[in-house]
């Protein structure tokens, strides 16, 4: 089992520029979580994505958007990017079982480093 | 609002013990984690603790929660040069609502 993979593993833009960055979530996994972790802080939490669909946002604006696809994998997309958006993007996948409060462990994967100049 | 705070870093030689603090806001996090976070690298789930549980023991590692003063800590023993790294603490709810509230990290530095 590769567990979560990303990709690509680095990545450099200019302002105003678009990205898109993947994710394969670990086999058996259903959910997927991005985080955005700028240097010198912890990870913050974007979206989570379940069965293709938005299930829960943090505090980001509408610039970052994802996508879930039928094999699980996902997508972070983000616009207009900002010097602000330089970052490590984590994606975590696990699997929704159990009750509301079920134990879910999250893996992460390795991370993207995104570099806006 | 939810917020989590770690002391920004501690240094300890090899062998002796260490210890991280945390401290959170969200009373309503059902489980809290320790992450750890090595140079360029994910972040790997080192143990968590289930909010109505005092301490967890796993090997070297021992969690202790206070949910009174909201204090979490992970005690590390006989601690190793391998174990430098940053390490996180984070609050979660558990089930379909597993969005994890990280807090700004602790790196700890071994010297041998």
């Amino acid at each position: 089992d590769a567990g979560v993979t990303q990709s690509p593993t680095h990545l450099i833009k200019t302002r105003g520029q678009q990205v898109t960055l993947r994710c394969s979530p670990k086999s058996g996994h259903d959910t997927v979580s991005w985080y955005q972790q700028a240097l010198g802080q912890g990870p913050q939490f974007i979206f989570q994505y379940y069965e293709e669909e938005e299930r829960q946002r943090g505090n980001f604006p509408d610039r970052f958007s994802g996508h879930q696809f039928p094999n699980y994998s996902s997508e972070l997309n983000v616009n207009a990017l900002l010097l602000g958006d330089s970052a490590l993007y984590l994606c975590a996948s696990s699997h929704l079982a159990g009750g509301p409060s079920s134990y879910n462990e999250q893996f992460f994967g390795p991370g993207t480093r995104l570099t806006v100049l | 609002g939810e917020d989590v705070e770690q002391s920004l870093f501690l240094s300890v030689r090899e062998g002796d013990s260490s210890v991280i603090n945390c401290t959170y806001t969200d009373s309503s996090s059902t489980y809290l984690y320790w992450y750890k976070q090595e140079p360029g690298a994910g972040l790997q789930l080192l143990t968590y603790i289930f909010s109505n549980m005092d301490m967890k023991q796993d090997q070297r590692l021992t969690v202790l929660l206070n949910k009174k003063d909201k204090h979490l800590s992970l005690r590390i023993a006989d601690t190793q040069t391998g174990d430098s790294a940053i390490y996180f603490c984070a609050g979660g709810r558990g089930g379909a609502t597993n969005k994890l509230i990280f807090g700004t990290g602790t790196l700890l530095a071994v010297q041998p």
